[in-house]
């Protein structure tokens, strides 16, 4: 079946650095990548898609110059996360769907656990 | 604005036992439907999925969910629990033309032995 894999899984950092999650489909063309955030025992909050050639669309009250996203190919999307402090702390999940077909379910990573001392 | 609302947010069950996990939703079309399953630390896996036809789907591990229109509901069933099935349950929406998925807040299910 479709893998997606992300990395690293766990990243545990200073304050003020800036820590780069790549998310890679492995056996697929993955137009459109989409990146999560999911606070403890909270669902998934969608953070923006990520489009193959394009600028990323920011749900509202994401700030994109905080979390960078580059989706340079059809297989690979990264989220940076710059300057880093505490409160961005989270778990952050990537997916992404096969093609351009809409009724392709997403396929999700396994996360990556960023901790900010 | 499509909304996914999932009533329960934590089910005990004993080994053995029926389960089913309740999601409705708030959508103008049908949209399309979908239940993953995470385990503590990781991803999402896909159980199952609705997109149209048969309102009774099969997943995975055993589960099946049913799609009823009239009650905008969508809910997942197992006939018998393993203790395997212990994790965070969450139910999604899409609408039939984009790949803007909401998620419902999730169930948590504990498996008494």
């Amino acid at each position: 079946g479709a893998v997606v894999s992300q990395h690293p899984s766990w990243v545990i950092c200073k304050s003020g650095t800036s820590v780069k999650i790549e998310c890679r489909s492995l056996d697929f063309q993955a137009t459109t990548m989409f990146w999560y955030r999911q606070f403890p025992k909270q669902s998934l909050m969608l953070m923006a898609t990520s489009n193959e050639g394009s600028k990323a669309t920011y749900e509202q009250g994401v700030e994109k110059d905080k979390f960078l996203i580059n989706h340079a190919s059809l297989t690979l999307s990264t989220l940076t996360v710059t300057s880093a402090h505490p409160e961005d702390s989270s778990f952050y999940i990537c997916s992404a769907s096969p093609g351009q077909n809409f009724n392709q379910p997403q396929h999700f990573g396994d996360g990556t656990r960023l901790s900010i001392l | 604005a499509q909304s996914v609302t999932q009533p329960d947010i934590h089910i005990t069950v004993s080994e053995g036992a029926s389960l089913e996990l309740r999601c409705n939703y708030s959508y103008g079309a049908t949209p399309y439907l979908f239940w993953y399953v995470q385990s503590p630390g990781q991803g999402l896996q896909l159980l199952l999925k609705y997109f149209s036809g048969d309102t009774l789907v099969q997943g995975i591990k055993g589960f099946e969910a049913e799609f009823k229109r009239s009650q905008s509901s969508f809910n997942l069933r197992k006939p018998s629990v393993h203790w395997s099935d212990a994790a965070e349950y969450f139910c999604a929406v899409s609408p039939y033309n984009n790949n803007d998925m909401r998620f419902g807040a999730g169930t948590r299910l504990t498996v008494k032995p």
